[in-house]
């Protein structure tokens, strides 16, 4: 069965770059999440979509936007990237909202040095 | 504001036994609570979904139960093995306010001793 598909699965950047991570869900999964989790911590939400509209909004950072494009695909853009963003990036899928269960990608490792 | 806790935060069993982890949750208004695991610097596995009509689920050697109106689940792992070693994080969807994301206990470290 597919899966979420994250891309690419590891960063390196320097302070003060940007960075741009990519997200394409389950095919027919309409809403998609990003959470963030630093080392040794609990995944963080960071922001969801629904239908190509903004759905939730957590702890994101004001530098990060996110956007979900026509063919559901989401992307998060990161700017003037601090050492603090280390971490590995998830995002999740799922078939609508509510109590439906979200698929998780494999993540994307993201190095700020 | 949900708020989700694991006891204990690391365990350690010889190979062999059966095992509870716990979850608790301080709002009960919940659409469903996942369980995952995930292995060292790796992605999440989602193991069982409840959702919160259900008291309990089962896939294989899993068991996870809920009982939503004390705010509590439980992930039963039967005749453990070595590669059941992992962090195991427990997760809530609440139906107030942000009903969209996910809420993470900061997980339990199971290592299974052979």
């Amino acid at each position: 069965a597919a899966g979420v598909i994250q891309s690419p699965r590891h960063l390196i950047k320097e302070k003060r770059e940007t960075a741009t991570l990519k997200c394409y869900p389950i095919p027919r999964h309409d809403t998609v999440y990003w959470y963030q989790q630093g080392p040794g911590q609990d995944p963080q939400f960071l922001i969801s979509f629904y239908e190509k509209m903004q759905s939730d909004k957590g702890s994101i950072p004001d530098r990060f936007s996110a956007q979900q494009f026509s063919d559901y695909h989401s992307e998060l853009n990161m700017s003037s990237l601090e050492l603090g963003d280390s971490a590995l990036y998830f995002c999740a899928s799922s078939p609508g909202t509510s109590g439906y269960e979200q698929y998780f990608g494999p993540g994307t490792r993201l190095t700020v040095t | 504001k949900q708020e989700v806790t694991q006891i204990p935060a690391a365990l350690s069993v010889p190979e062999g036994e059966n095992l509870v982890l716990n979850c608790s949750f301080t709002d009960s208004a919940i659409y469903n609570l996942q369980w995952f695991r995930q292995d060292p610097g790796k992605g999440l596995t989602s193991l069982l979904l409840i959702q919160s009509s259900q008291r309990e689920q089962t896939s294989g050697r899993l068991n996870a139960s809920l009982d939503k109106s004390s705010g509590r689940s439980t992930l039963y792992i039967a005749a453990s093995q070595p590669g059941d070693s992992a962090t195991y994080l427990c997760a809530v969807r609440s139906r107030g306010g942000s009903n969209y994301k996910l809420t993470f206990g900061k997980g339990t470290l199971l290592t299974v001793n052979p």
